[in-house]
């Protein structure tokens, strides 16, 4: 099946900085790309939309210039949390759906494996 | 918007025995699909099972089963022959045709030897 590949896993950072996360589809073309949140013990919150070629779309509530995000090529997207604060530790994954016009395309999501950020 | 909700934030069941979990869902969509996750301690999100709106049949994987009410909104998963294998958080989620989806609270589930 479908793969989308995320990294890092794992993450720490100081207060202040920024850090990239990354998530690539390997043997597909993702024109979107959805990013979540997800505090601990708790579910997964959307917080953009990526597409390729264009601006990402925003949930409401989410701070489009603090998490960047940018969709420059239709294999790989990416999420900066600029100017982290302890208060953005979270894990953050990333999930793509298969091209359209394939059989899975209708209904179907690709996780990547998740980073687990941590801001000290 | 689309809301789903998990009313059983953690669930037990001794190994080899059956057990459901809930989920409710609010939507105007007539057409959507809906899917339970599982997400073990590594915390990936592994597919258990989906099912399409206009479907009428519940979906089925194995162990795993749905009970599919489209005009309750409601869809619930049954794992029988429960394995220690199961425990993991489950999540029940939403998506329509935007392929983006939207999760409900979770349901921790131990399987107990």
């Amino acid at each position: 099946g479908a793969v989308v590949s995320q990294h890092p896993s794992w993450v720490i950072c100081k207060s202040g900085t920024s850090v990239k996360i990354e998530c690539r589809s390997l043997d597909f073309q993702a024109t979107t790309m959805f990013w979540y949140r997800q505090f601990p013990k708790q579910s997964l919150m959307l917080m953009a939309t990526s597409n390729e070629g264009s601006k990402a779309t925003y949930e409401q509530g989410v701070e489009k210039d603090k998490f960047l995000i940018n969709h420059a090529s239709l294999t790989l997207s990416t999420l900066t949390v600029t100017s982290a604060h302890p208060e953005d530790s979270s894990f953050y994954i990333c999930s793509a759906p298969p091209p359209s016009g394939t059989a899975k395309g209708r209904f179907e999501a690709f996780f990547g494996q998740g980073t687990r950020l941590t801001v000290v | 918007a689309q809301t789903v909700t998990q009313s059983q934030p953690e669930m037990s069941v001794q190994e080899a025995e059956t057990v459901t979990l809930s989920c409710t869902y609010d939507t105007s969509e007539n057409n959507y699909y809906l899917f339970w996750y599982k997400q073990p301690p590594s915390r990936q999100m592994i597919l258990v099972i989906r099912q399409e709106a206009y479907k009428q049949q519940n979906a089925t994987e194995n162990r795993f089963s749905v009970n599919f009410q489209k005009a309750a909104k409601s869809f619930s998963l049954k794992i029988s022959d429960s394995q220690l294998g199961d425990t993991a958080m489950y999540f029940c989620a939403f998506m329509k045709h935007s392929n983006d989806m939207r999760f409900g609270a979770g349901t921790r589930l131990t399987v107990k030897p």
